[in-house]
């Protein structure tokens, strides 16, 4: 079956330190996208790419940064400088040029900081 | 900047009709989607209107009126699994980035 997976489903983050959230595709998308999602708050876009080797920053990149070395791969570094990264992570992906752009998100990673 | 706004909470009862409204400021404009997302779950595209008028997909449509910057999402013959919070979101002046409102959540009582 085709989807977006996301691991781990819970993840805890210690003082100082940097975690790696997981996002694979095999829709075969050329876009991903990564969101931020507080308690009762819509989505906030972090980063996307829209091609391999090639991403840009969102609306709140500060304190993350993100890697596209394979299509179907789209991490997220969740660094120390993020002070306040207690949030629920969502991962996107979507085709390009067909004008529609339905986005297909993964189930999600909730971080949680020790 | 952009800017969506939609109402925080609306409440109906199974067998209605509920509309959840979306007003939208942005500098740019390819579209409007609605999602839906359960409690602790993901968003799952609902509708998508890239010109003015009404998309129907069965108990769910959608309006669209670019003049205006406002759409709607509109469910019929509620039932309770459509408890949960409903999302507007567009693309805007970046084609390539999508902006969401800060979602409705409906309360679907029997």
């Amino acid at each position: 079956d085709g989807g977006i997976t996301q691991s781990p489903k819970y993840l805890f983050r210690k003082e100082g330190q940097n975690v790696t959230l997981s996002c694979e595709q095999n829709l075969n998308h050329d876009a991903m996208y990564w969101y931020r999602q507080d308690p009762g708050q819509g989505l906030r876009l972090i980063y996307y790419s829209q091609i391999v080797n090639d991403f840009q920053k969102g609306d709140i990149a500060e304190g993350y940064s993100v890697s596209r070395e394979k299509k179907e791969s789209f991490p997220l570094t969740v660094t120390s400088a993020q002070k306040n990264p207690t949030a629920f992570y969502l991962c996107a992906s979507s085709m390009t040029g067909t004008g529609r752009e339905t986005q297909y998100f993964g189930p999600g990673t909730r971080l949680l900081v020790l | 900047g952009q800017s969506l706004e939609q109402p925080s909470e609306v409440t109906a009862v199974e067998g209605a009709i509920v509309q959840i409204n979306c007003t939208y400021q942005t500098s740019g404009f390819y579209g409007l989607s609605w999602y839906q997302q359960h409690d602790g779950g993901a968003p799952t595209f609902l509708s998508y209107n890239g010109l003015d008028g009404l998309e129907e997909t069965g108990r769910f449509s959608s309006f669209l009126s670019r003049s205006d910057s406002y759409g709607y999402l509109l469910l019929q013959e509620l039932q309770m699994k459509d408890s949960a919070s409903y999302f507007c979101a567009v693309r805007g002046d970046n084609f390539n980035k999508f902006y969401f409102g800060s979602g409705t959540k409906l309360n679907v009582k029997p």
